[in-house]
């Protein structure tokens, strides 16, 4: 089945930064990898998802990556700002095969 | 449309006891999950449901273990009898077809088993 690796598991940037997290998966099918942002005590949200069929989509500051060949994606976020502090999560799935999470990264951004 | 609701939000229970979980998916979507979220784990899939059928119950611990879904508006999540490991926070969460469509998540319950 889909293993999801995720690196780092804690990211302190100061405000304005920017943020990098990567994952690695394992399951070449898999085609949907969407990056979920959980504040404290709240429920996970989607912030944005790529498909296998482009290599990188932007929402104005966050930025998504893929690399097919190599198996791995990573999230970007720009000019960081202390409400961007949260858990970020991404996760990787095929079709109707269950969404298998990384272990998540802690993210601190400091005013 | 109000989200994926969830009930209870905080369950305090003793060991032994029998817990059941209720959720409510979005109006209209056609797959529901169940997720379990503690520190140790992180954030797992225990069951999915899709057209209110199970596809995927892998995740699902062990046979104190049940989830039900009557029909497409409602699910429910039954440990019996519950163990003080059982403690975490409960999410379900749907989607409009698949777990490839982007999953809503509800509040989550916060389960202590005491």
């Amino acid at each position: 089945g889909e293993n999801v690796e995720q690196h780092p598991s804690t990211l302190s940037v100061q405000e304005g930064d920017s943020a990098v997290i990567k994952c690695t998966y394992s399951d070449s099918a898999s085609n949907y990898f969407p990056w979920y942002k959980q504040e404290l005590g709240k429920r996970p949200q989607l912030i944005i998802d790529i498909r296998s069929n482009v290599g990188e989509k932007k929402d104005q500051r966050i930025a998504v990556t893929l690399n097919k060949t190599a198996k791995h994606f990573s999230l970007h976020i720009t000019e960081t700002q202390p409400e961007d502090s949260a858990v970020y999560f991404c996760a990787a799935s095929r079709g109707f095969q269950k969404l298998v999470f990384g272990t998540g990264t802690r993210l601190l951004v400091s005013p | 449309d109000a989200g994926v609701i969830q009930s209870p939000r905080h369950e305090v229970t003793e060991m032994g006891q029998e817990v059941t979980l209720r959720c409510k998916p979005i109006s209209g979507h056609n797959s529901l999950f169940w997720y379990r979220q503690t520190m140790m784990r992180g954030l797992e899939l225990l069951i999915y449901f899709n057209n209110n059928v199970p596809i995927d119950d892998s995740g699902m611990p062990e046979d104190r273990f049940s989830a039900k879904m009557p029909n497409a508006s409602f699910s429910t999540l039954k440990i019996q009898p519950s163990e003080p490991r059982d403690s975490a926070v409960y999410f379900c969460a749907s989607s409009f077809r698949e777990s490839t469509d982007t999953q809503y998540f509800g509040p989550g319950t916060r389960l202590t088993v005491l």
